[in-house]
């Protein structure tokens, strides 16, 4: 059974940085792209970033370029997200998910909240 | 980058159809046949019930279907049934990124 488990999301002052991880199991990862998409409370859905299966190449949605990084542990089967500078507005639950030809998103992980707050 | 364009809220009745539009522009929509549906019941995480326009992936009932036309493409659940009733989001790729709909929700009268 494919599965994606997101953790690290906590409260965490204006200006600060946090890394969220997500293991995945149940597939060969190191052969999937990979993505990050954000939900802020009660709004929809934001695609922040997404990383090639060998992490050679990345991309980001404009507002998050220099402040996100994404990368990945094909050994440890795991995606991570490197948050600085966070502001208010990128309070969010945070879902990883498995991303398929065609930028599609087949499989996602069940969330981390990420408020940013003082 | 800017979000494409759904309404905000749809309804039908049990077994009637609906129809959910999403508008984007010749830079995403228009420009690839990379659109997918996802599906969001509250507090869950979004299913894929769409890709590539109108393909369904497996376990997904055949009442749903896409559609696209120039700019905008469409998922239409037909037979609605209690448990249709969730949040919509359409996608679009739009060169190395992706850019999501505002959401639809869709109630079941």
């Amino acid at each position: 059974e494919v599965q994606l488990m997101e953790s690290g999301g906590d409260l965490v002052q204006p200006g600060g940085s946090l890394r969220l991880s997500c293991a995945a199991s149940g597939f060969t990862f190191s052969s999937y792209a990979m993505s990050w998409v954000r939900q802020a409370p009660g709004k929809g859905l934001e695609w922040v970033s997404t990383i090639s299966d060998s992490g050679d190449s990345t991309y980001y949605t404009d507002s998050m370029k220099g402040r996100f990084s994404i990368s990945r542990d094909n050994s440890k089967n795991t995606l991570y997200v490197q948050m600085n500078s966070l502001r208010a507005e990128d309070t969010a639950v945070y879902y990883c998910a498995r991303q398929v030809r065609g930028w599609h998103f087949d499989c996602w992980g069940q969330g981390t909240l990420v408020t940013v707050s003082s | 980058q800017s979000a494409l364009t759904q309404p905000r809220s749809v309804s039908g009745s049990p077994g009637q159809s609906v129809t959910i539009s999403c508008t984007g522009t010749s830079s995403d929509v228009g420009g690839y046949n990379y659109i997918s549906w996802y599906q969001q019941h509250p507090g869950k995480a979004p299913k894929l019930m769409i890709y590539d326009v109108t393909k369904r992936p497996s376990g997904v009932p055949d009442r749903f279907s896409g559609s696209k036309s120039g700019s905008t493409a469409s998922l239409t659940i037909s037979g609605l049934q209690a448990e249709d009733e969730a949040d919509y989001y359409c996608c679009s790729y739009a060169g190395n990124s992706v850019v999501f709909g505002g959401g639809s929700r869709l109630t079941v009268l």
